[in-house]
């Protein structure tokens, strides 16, 4: 069975510092792994996706690696911005029988304080 | 391209009651899922529907039921409601394959008095 864990659980930082996110996951058999932002009460919209033979997606200052063997992705946001606060959820979609679904991590609920 | 919309948006019902929940799917798409998101939580995965069939299930009872019609839209219908189903629901669309991103409704607010 997929587990996925996110560390730290929560993390305030100050506006302008750069700061990565870690999701890590039992089961290296994946399609994809996906990072997601959440803001309070609101659905999720999706930032990156990285297949699995990839090793990394970047879009603007956000930067996603993967590294399938050690299940382990990082999500690295640079120069962080007030309007970044908001929980950070990573997922992956497994492989063979169980590629119908995601398997969520319980996020990281990221403050940039200004 | 229409983004993957939900109704409603909030719901209150009563313990026992049954309730329905709408998503329609991102314009070409023709896969849905949903999930259900308790507080504090990552979204757990309920069932999928792929061109009207149910393509994939998670750990949750027979109480928990869907539909996908030929518009691609879909309905998730929850009967017995318990305390436990408040939650958000979410509802996300994709098209075919494992290989393609899903994308998210904004959720219904489910609260279970």
């Amino acid at each position: 069975k997929q587990e996925v864990t996110q560390i730290p659980a929560a993390l305030s930082v100050p506006e302008g510092e750069n700061l990565v996110l870690n999701c890590s996951f039992t089961d290296s058999a994946i399609y994809n792994l996906q990072w997601f932002r959440q803001d309070p009460g609101k659905g999720l919209t999706s930032l990156l996706l990285i297949q699995s033979s990839q090793r990394e997606q970047t879009s603007g200052r956000l930067n996603a690696s993967l590294d399938k063997s050690s299940g382990r992705s990082t999500l690295y946001i640079a120069a962080s911005q007030p309007g970044d606060s908001a929980t950070y959820l990573c997922a992956v979609r497994g492989s063979g029988g169980s590629n119908y679904k995601l398997t969520f991590g319980k996020g990281t609920l990221l403050t940039v304080n200004p | 391209e229409t983004g993957v919309t939900q109704s409603p948006t909030h719901l209150i019902k009563t313990r026992g009651q049954q309730v329905t929940l709408r998503c329609s799917s991102q314009s070409g798409h023709n896969t849905v899922s949903w999930y259900q998101q308790a507080l504090g939580q990552g979204p757990q995965f309920i069932f999928q529907y792929y061109r009207e069939e149910e393509n994939g299930r998670g750990n949750f009872p027979p109480r928990f039921s869907g539909l996908q019609f030929p518009n691609y839209s879909s309905e998730l219908n929850v009967n017995a409601l318990e305390l436990d189903d408040s939650a958000l629901y979410l509802c996300a669309s994709s098209l075919d394959s494992a290989y393609n991103e899903q994308f998210f409704g904004p959720g219904t607010r489910l609260t279970v008095l």
